[in-house]
């Protein structure tokens, strides 16, 4: 059974630019969502995506977006990145009936 | 909307000895909680969880209470070990199986 992956594991993008990460779900897992963790603090909810639609989103600008795909796969895409937008984006999947989730190691995102 | 919080933003204990990690929450229909275990460089592992229908819940070397009165949970790790070191989370799930975390207790342990 293979676990959630994520990629790439580091980025370092210029203010104003897009960003897109990528997300493999574990095995048999439907439901993804996407967390923003600072540096310090806890994982913050961005939004969940099951069956190729978002579900549930958090306190996050449109400029967040995201995209599931039929093999549960997922990205994360981020336009017009801020400084702040500096973080540890992190993925997890779960599945049908499945509470909790399974989380990826994440994609080190640094803005310059 | 929920929030989730910790008690103590850094835990010291020596090893051999029990560890125990508290946690606030504030939405009383808040039905699932889970305990999270990160360490450097990682995502989030999951330790142990519990169902607002029970109050207390045990696993291998951890022990999770809830106390739905007072909205507070807290974990038990007995004989803490030098890998227990890391930082810990706690969640809160709602309906929809979106976790709010908490801002984390990091555990240290000395030799």
């Amino acid at each position: 059974e293979t676990g959630v992956t994520q990629s790439p594991t580091h980025l370092i993008k210029t203010r104003g630019q897009q960003v897109t990460l990528r997300c493999s779900s574990q095995s048999g897992h439907n439901t993804v969502s996407w967390y923003q963790q600072a540096l310090g603090q806890g994982p913050q909810f961005i939004f969940q995506y099951y069956r190729e639609e978002e579900n549930g989103r958090g306190n996050f600008p449109p400029r967040f977006s995201g995209l599931q795909f039929p093999n549960y796969s997922s990205e994360l895409n981020v336009n017009a990145l801020e400084l702040d937008d500096s973080a540890l984006y992190l993925c997890a999947s779960s599945g049908t009936g499945l509470y909790g989730y399974t989380f990826g190691s994440g994609t080190r995102l640094t803005v310059v | 909307g929920e929030s989730v919080g910790l008690h103590l933003p850094t835990l010291s204990v020596q090893e051999g000895d029990n560890s125990i990690i508290n946690c606030a929450y504030s939405n009383s229909a808040s039905d699932y909680f889970i305990w999270y275990k990160q360490e450097s460089g990682k995502g989030p592992q999951f330790i142990i969880d519990i169902r607002s229908n029970m109050d207390k819940r045990q696993g291998q070397r951890v022990t999770v209470l809830l106390n739905k009165t007072v909205k507070h949970l807290s974990l038990q790790i007995a004989a803490t070990q030098p890998g227990d070191s890391a930082v810990y989370f706690c969640a809160a799930a709602n309906a929809g199986n979106m976790l709010t975390f908490g801002g984390g207790t990091r555990l240290m342990v000395k030799p």
